[in-house]
């Protein structure tokens, strides 16, 4: 069964810059993965904040950016803001089917 | 601007069955895969089901492999998903989401409100 790996948890301080991971259980993550990454906050519905490794969705700011890091993908927030404290979920193409990371949640402090 | 929304969810015993539907507007329904995730309460996402754009393919997360069939109307531009043998742990908000395809890739947008779905007697 594939597992898609997310840290369960990230601080970043506002103004700073953190990195979130997405890696695959048993192989490297690639672009055939089509990785893409989404926005949660509570009580809402998931946002799309990254597509094609690192296109941002309409509307999505520029501090928010993708990338491949070694074996995985990976969504990079640079100057973090209060508001962007919420759940960040990527998402892999593997075997026919897709699978979601458990995702991480993020804080601001 | 693209819509989607969701409806048919609710209570439901363990055994029993329930049909969710999602109205999709702003876009030409026809062209797009369509694709149901789910969310447990206080848990992540979990892909359910994608349909291609004529409804012949369909694929599914094991877990729902022969309980839950994913068909659309294109002429009504409406997804659904048919749910049967409800178990408790198919409690989860469930979302329709449209899966764009551009210069070979996928992802998931936009996503609806989500409608929950409660299995317990």
């Amino acid at each position: 069964q594939t597992v898609v790996t997310q840290e369960p948890s990230v601080s970043v301080s506002p103004g700073g810059t953190v990195t979130l991971t997405c890696g695959l259980s048993s192989a490297s993550v690639s672009t055939g993965n089509y990785p893409s990454w989404y926005q949660q906050g509570p009580g809402q519905s998931p946002r799309t904040l990254i597509y094609n490794t690192n296109s941002r969705s309409s509307g999505v700011p520029d501090r928010f950016s993708g990338s491949m890091l070694g074996n995985k993908a990976a969504l990079t927030i640079t100057g973090a803001q209060a508001d962007d404290e919420s759940d960040y979920y990527c998402v892999l193409y593997t075997s026919r089917s897709w699978v979601f990371g458990g995702g991480t949640k993020l804080t601001v402090l | 601007e693209v819509q989607l929304v969701e409806s048919g969810g609710g209570l439901v015993q363990p055994g029993g069955s329930l049909r969710l539907s999602c109205a999709a507007s702003g876009f030409t329904f026809s062209t797009y895969w369509m694709s149901w995730v789910r969310q447990a309460p206080g848990k992540g996402l979990e892909w359910v089901a994608n349909i291609d754009p004529t409804g012949n393919g369909k694929y599914y997360v094991d877990s729902v492999k022969g309980r839950f069939t994913v068909s659309r109307d294109n002429a009504k531009s409406s997804l659904y998903l048919q749910m049967n043998s409800l178990r408790a742990e198919d409690t989860a908000v469930y979302y329709c989401v449209r899966i764009p395809y551009v210069s070979g890739w996928y992802w998931f947008d936009p996503w609806g409100q989500g409608t929950l779905v409660t299995v317990s007697s």
